[in-house]
C-alpha cells in the first residue's frame, strides 16, 4: 500500500554496529507499530506508539529502542546489533490501538542480516 | 493472559477443495478478532473482522469464518481454495483495552493441483 513505507527493504549488517529502520506514513494515524517475524514465532510486537513521543514496550523489546518525533515517521533502532536480530521487520499503522474499525495496514517489511 | 493459538503450522489442500483454518483464544470477554493473509515476501493483509452481532463474518477473496464462543474459536473457511490462495494466514486479538494486536504463529497454506 502506498500509505505506509519501510526502508530500508533489506540490510546486511555486522554484529555489534548499530542498525535503524525506517517506517513513514502518509495516512495520519495516531497508532504505529513494530513487528519482527520469525519462523515458528509468527509476529511479534517489540515497540508501538500511540502519539508523538509516546511509545511502548511490547513482548521482544529487550536490544530495541524506537522514536516517534513526527506523525509520519517511527524509527526502530538496534543499538548493537546481534545474530539474534536477524529477522524480518514490519510497520504497521492503525486509526485505533486495537485496529477495531479497519484493522492495520502493514509495510512490506524489511529483511535485516545480522552477521 | 490473553492469546490466540493455531493449531495447524501447515495445511496442504487440493485446487477446489474445501478450506478451514482453526483459531482457538483464550479471553476474558468477547473479544475482536481477526484474520490476516500473508503471501510470500509480502507484508499483512487484512481478510476480515469480528467485532461484534452477527457470528458469521464475510472477508475478501470469497473467505468466511464464524465465531463461536461456546468453543473459544474463529475459524477461517472457503469454499473452494484457488491456487492463489497458497499464502501464512495469521489470526490476531488485541489484549484488553485498546491495545496492539497479539498474533498467532500462523498456518501455512499450500494448494496441490
Amino acid at each position: 500500500d502506498a500509505g505506509i513505507t519501510q526502508s530500508p527493504r533489506h540490510k546486511v549488517t555486522e554484529t555489534g554496529t548499530p542498525v535503524t529502520l525506517r517506517c513513514h506514513q502518509t495516512e495520519n494515524h495516531r497508532y504505529m507499530y513494530w513487528y519482527r517475524q520469525d519462523p515458528g514465532h509468527g509476529l511479534r510486537l517489540i515497540h508501538y506508539s500511540y502519539g508523538v513521543k509516546d511509545t511502548d514496550k511490547g513482548e521482544v523489546s529487550d536490544g530495541y529502542s524506537v522514536s516517534r518525533s513526527k506523525t509520519e515517521d517511527f524509527l526502530l533502532t538496534l543499538e548493537s546489533a546481534t545474530s539474534s536480530q536477524t529477522s524480518v521487520y514490519f510497520c504497521a499503522i492503525s486509526e485505533w490501538g486495537s485496529g477495531q474499525n479497519y484493522g492495520y495496514t502493514f509495510g512490506s517489511g524489511t529483511r535485516l542480516t545480522v552477521v | 493472559a490473553q492469546s490466540v493459538t493455531q493449531p495447524d503450522i501447515h495445511i496442504t489442500v487440493s485446487e477446489g477443495a474445501s478450506l478451514e483454518l482453526r483459531c482457538n483464544y483464550s479471553y476474558g470477554a468477547t473479544p475482536y478478532l481477526f484474520w490476516y493473509v500473508q503471501s510470500p515476501g509480502q507484508g499483512l493483509q487484512l481478510l476480515l473482522k469480528y467485532f461484534s452481532g452477527d457470528t458469521l463474518v464475510q472477508g475478501i477473496k470469497g473467505f468466511e469464518a464464524e465465531f463461536k464462543r461456546s468453543q473459544s474459536s474463529f475459524n477461517l473457511r472457503k469454499p473452494s481454495v484457488h491456487w492463489s490462495d497458497a499464502a501464512e494466514y495469521f489470526c490476531a486479538l488485541p489484549l484488553p483495552g485498546n491495545t496492539p494486536l497479539v498474533f498467532g504463529k500462523g498456518t501455512r497454506l499450500s494448494v496441490i493441483a
